[in-house]
């Protein structure tokens, strides 16, 4: 079965400071990875992706993601926070060989202090 | 390209009525996904249809729970009769051949 960790609920930066989210994923098989944010009162959009190409997966908004596999890993990072960042992220795991069915981890709130 | 359309956005109502949440994947795709967000359990996949076939319904927390694909551009989800416990955000989604999970804007359900 798969399954997603994302460490820490609450993380908490400056403005133009370094963004970085952790997710660890567990799965049998080659796994695609997914990250979402969410801003209040809206809907899921996605982020980036990773689909076993580039192990360094670029998204939208100067994020990207890197895919660890001895670490399990799938950690989200930014260089330099911008207040328009901030928003629940969250890390999602699909097994197998289509991009069907999602496990979400249980999400990071990201606070851009000014 | 609209997107996913939901609605309500917000629905109120009390214990015991029943509650239809509908749902307008993106044309073209042909999976739908229903969800639950919840604080405490955070997002739940309810139940799952390709090609208006369910496929995986084993989030489904109760017979009170029950979900349909009619044709490829609209779904529902009812819940009969509802709960305080069933208030949530339940978020709608569609998938295309190799693309990733659109989700709509969901709705907020408060059962008093």
């Amino acid at each position: 079965a798969q399954s997603v960790t994302q460490l820490g609920s609450h993380v908490s930066v400056s403005e133009g400071a370094l963004v970085l989210l952790r997710c660890n994923y567990s799965s049998s098989v080659p796994p695609y990875l997914f990250w979402y944010v969410q801003y209040p009162n809206q809907g899921l959009q996605l982020l980036l992706k990773y689909t076993s190409a580039a192990t360094l997966v670029k998204g939208i908004n100067g994020f990207e993601a890197e895919f660890k596999k001895s670490e399990t890993s799938f950690h989200l990072t930014k260089p330099s926070a911008h207040m328009s960042d901030a928003a629940e992220y969250f890390c999602a795991v699909s097994e197998g060989t289509s991009y069907g069915k999602l496990t979400f981890g249980q999400g990071t709130i990201l606070t851009v202090h000014p | 390209d609209a997107g996913v359309i939901q609605s309500p956005r917000h629905e109120v109502t009390e214990m015991g009525q029943e509650v239809t949440l509908r749902c307008k994947p993106i044309s073209g795709h042909d999976y739908l996904f229903w969800y639950r967000q919840t604080m405490m359990r955070g997002l739940e996949l309810l139940i799952y249809f390709n090609n208006n076939v369910p496929i995986d319904d084993s989030g489904m927390p109760e017979d009170r729970f029950s979900a349909k694909m009619p044709n490829a551009s609209f779904s529902t989800l009812k819940i009969q009769p509802s709960e305080p416990r069933d208030s949530a955000v339940y978020f709608c989604a569609s998938l295309g051949f190799g693309q990733p999970q659109h989700f709509g804007d969901g709705t907020r359900l408060s059962i008093l």
